[in-house]
């Protein structure tokens, strides 16, 4: 079964910057990722679940949601198998549980790393 | 934007009951619709994908049908491990949008 490990969430100040990771094992990213992509998607305490960011599965294409385009950018390494997540210009709304999932119809979710912006 | 909303928002039920939620999109979506469950402070996780197939390892009392702009998730025979929250998505175009959810709790 595919298995997602995200990391690098953390406390951090408005106008900071962070970069999340999403590990992926137990399948073969290449393959998948190449075919299918890979998204992150965020969800604010007590909310429902907000879509961030996609990359296509040859890596070529990137999509943003509207609230994070022009500060966020999402990238992959296919040789390690990693998703990520450049955040940057951070606002208190950006507070939220990151999951990384797979494709766009989000297959396989990970366990989500939190983000809190806060001075 | 695709508007997703569902109905209702939240319901009591017992087991053994038949649930059905249902999912509607502010314009046809070809079926690029999934279903996702999600405990408290557990991960969502896939239920359904392409409005009707079921995700490997769920179980049979799960199903979704629809077409167009217009889908259900019924879990027939309700069991304890489904009192959860359940969000429809679509993923026929960018932006990515989910249901605000649906809330199955214990009667």
């Amino acid at each position: 079964e595919v298995q997602l490990l995200e990391s690098g969430g953390g406390l951090v100040q408005p106008g900071g910057s962070l970069r999340l990771s999403c590990a992926a094992s137990q399948f073969t990213f290449s393959n998948y990722g190449l075919t299918h992509g890979m998204t992150w998607v965020r969800q604010a305490p007590g909310k429902g679940l907000e879509w961030v960011s996609t990359i296509s599965g040859d890596g070529v294409a990137t999509f943003y949601a509207d609230s994070v385009k022009g500060r966020f950018t999402i990238s992959r390494d296919t040789s390690k198998k990693m998703l990520y997540l450049q955040m940057s210009g951070l606002r208190a709304e950006d507070t939220a549980l990151y999951y990384c999932a797979t494709a766009t119809g989000l297959d396989f979710w990970g366990q989500g790393t939190l983000v809190t912006v806060s001075s | 934007d695709i508007q997703m909303t569902q109905s209702p928002s939240s319901l009591s039920a017992s087991v053994g009951d038949r649930v059905i939620i249902t999912c509607r999109a502010s314009q046809a979506i070809s079926n690029n619709l999934a279903w996702h469950q999600q405990k408290p402070g557990k991960a969502p996780k896939s239920l359904i994908h392409a409005a009707s197939i079921l995700q490997s390892g769920v179980p049979s009392r799960f199903s979704g049908r629809g077409s167009g702009a217009e889908y259900t998730l019924t879990i027939t025979i309700l069991e304890a491990d489904d009192f959860a929250t359940y969000f429809c998505q679509q993923y026929y175009t960018f932006p990515l949008t989910f249901g605000p959810g649906t809330t199955v709790e214990i009667k």
